[in-house]
């Protein structure tokens, strides 16, 4: 049964450090891995796709890598602004593609 | 491009009723998958539609039910309510399944007294 972890739970950051949050797997047979990020009260907005093939993604101020064989992905924010404060979450999908498979996430907070 | 739309966006409502969530997807996408998210356990897969059809089902008793309309709009239900059903539940929606990027609506806040 697939099972997906994110350490730290929770993380302080002063405003323009680079951080990275981690994401970790124990079924490597994924289909791809999709980063999220939820505001209080609010749904998930998309961050990053990264397909089984591929190594990473990037966005603006974020990249997201994948390691299969290992079980893990990183997802690097640069120049942390208090505007990233957030939860993120990761999720992969296994390669029967049935659902996504989330992790608790990341509450990250920024200040200022 | 509108998002993923979800209504109503707050309820309450008692033991034992009945509710009915419903998601309007991104226009184009045919998948509309749900999900349940409490403090506890997180978000949890309840079930996918895709072109009318339930294609996969989570863990979830029997209660919860949905559907989707041939629009690829989606309805889910729970009946009989319980205390614990309190959550907020997601709708997402792609192209076409899970290998495909999943965006969310903003959830309908459920509470069960």
């Amino acid at each position: 049964k697939q099972e997906v972890t994110q350490i730290p739970a929770a993380l302080s950051v002063p405003e323009g450090e680079n951080l990275v949050l981690n994401c970790s797997f124990t079924d490597s047979a994924i289909y791809n891995l999709q980063w999220f990020r939820q505001d209080p009260g609010k749904g998930l907005t998309s961050l990053l796709l990264i397909q089984s093939s591929q190594r990473e993604q990037t966005s603006g101020r974020l990249n997201a890598s994948l390691d299969k064989s290992s079980g893990r992905s990183t997802l690097y924010i640069a120049a942390s602004q208090p505007g990233d404060s957030a939860t993120y979450l990761c999720a992969v999908t296994n390669q029967a593609g049935t659902a996504l498979i989330f992790g608790k996430g990341t509450t990250l907070s920024v200040s200022s | 491009k509108a998002g993923v739309t979800q209504t109503p966006r707050y309820l309450i409502k008692t033991r034992g009723q009945q509710v009915t969530l419903s998601c309007s997807p991104i226009s184009g996408h045919r998948s509309v998958s749900w999900y349940q998210q409490t403090p506890g356990q997180g978000l949890q897969f309840l079930f996918e539609y895709f072109s009318e059809t339930q294609r996969n089902k989570g863990n979830f008793p029997g209660r919860f039910s949905g559907r989707q309309f041939s629009n690829s709009r989606s309805e889910m239900n729970v009946s009989t309510l319980e205390l614990g059903d309190s959550a907020l539940y997601l709708c997402a929606s792609s192209y076409s399944g899970n290998s495909y990027e999943q965006y969310f609506g903003p959830g309908t806040r459920l509470t069960v007294t």
